[in-house]
């Protein structure tokens, strides 16, 4: 019940694309929901985050989607570039602030 | 967001010494920090959560001796390894709850350990 599960794996998307990836989760008591970039050997940095109350939640170019009926998440980045090349981890929280991190997702964005 | 330093960010030691990594809160007074290791093309996995001024809690499977938690102060946590074996090598990445949005956590740029 503790387990994120994230997907794809890996992802390959043209410069300009939309790149989306997709979380789920068991634990109802999770209402705390961030996605984070890392690039390599750099520690993992806040994208953005959600709370169950709303269902989209946009900052710039991320945009989060929440289904709480479904409970599942994911990141859409839109007009994908190059620079967002990384590796991208959901996560959720409940009580206490510990994080539970997916898998995972390595983005290529081809120029 | 909280800004997080850890020190040093990459260190080398043989099998069987100890190593201390330190956490720093820069800006940002945490009585609880917490500790991740992240082997290579892994996730993060949570060690212990580090609190100011009593003893850490450990999560399943860590040992508590081998890893030594140790928070001076409300802007600084210690991780040390000791008797380090090569299976000790990993990315050691801390973090701060922030004081904004609910759980947010911000993290540290992490320390390269390699154990040989």
């Amino acid at each position: 019940q503790q387990q994120v599960k994230q997907s794809p794996q890996s992802l390959i998307v043209q410069k300009g694309g939309i790149s989306i990836i997709n979380c789920a989760y068991e634990n109802t008591a999770f209402d705390y929901f961030p996605w984070y970039q890392q690039f390599p050997g750099k520690g993992p940095a806040l994208l953005i985050a959600i709370r169950p109350d709303v269902s989209e939640k946009k900052e710039g170019r991320f945009t989060i989607s929440f289904n709480k009926s479904a409970k599942q998440f994911s990141l859409h980045i839109m007009d994908s570039q190059p620079g967002d090349s990384a590796t991208y981890f959901c996560a959720a929280s409940g009580y206490g602030n510990k994080l539970v991190f997916g898998a995972g997702t390595i983005l290529r964005v081809k120029s | 967001g909280a800004v997080v330093s850890q020190h040093p960010s990459r260190v080398i030691c043989k099998s069987g010494t100890s190593v201390k990594i330190e956490c720093r809160s820069l800006d940002f007074q945490a009585t609880t920090m917490f500790w991740y290791r992240q082997f290579p093309k892994q996730s993060l996995m949570l060690m212990a959560t580090s609190n100011e001024g009593s003893k850490a809690t450990y999560e399943q499977g860590v040992e508590k001796d081998k890893f030594l938690i140790n928070h001076a102060s409300l802007t600084l946590s210690t991780l040390t390894v000791t008797s380090a074996h090569p299976e000790d090598s990993s990315f050691y990445i801390c973090s701060v709850p922030g004081s904004g949005f609910g759980d947010t956590q911000y993290f540290g740029p992490g320390t390269r350990l390699t154990v040989l």
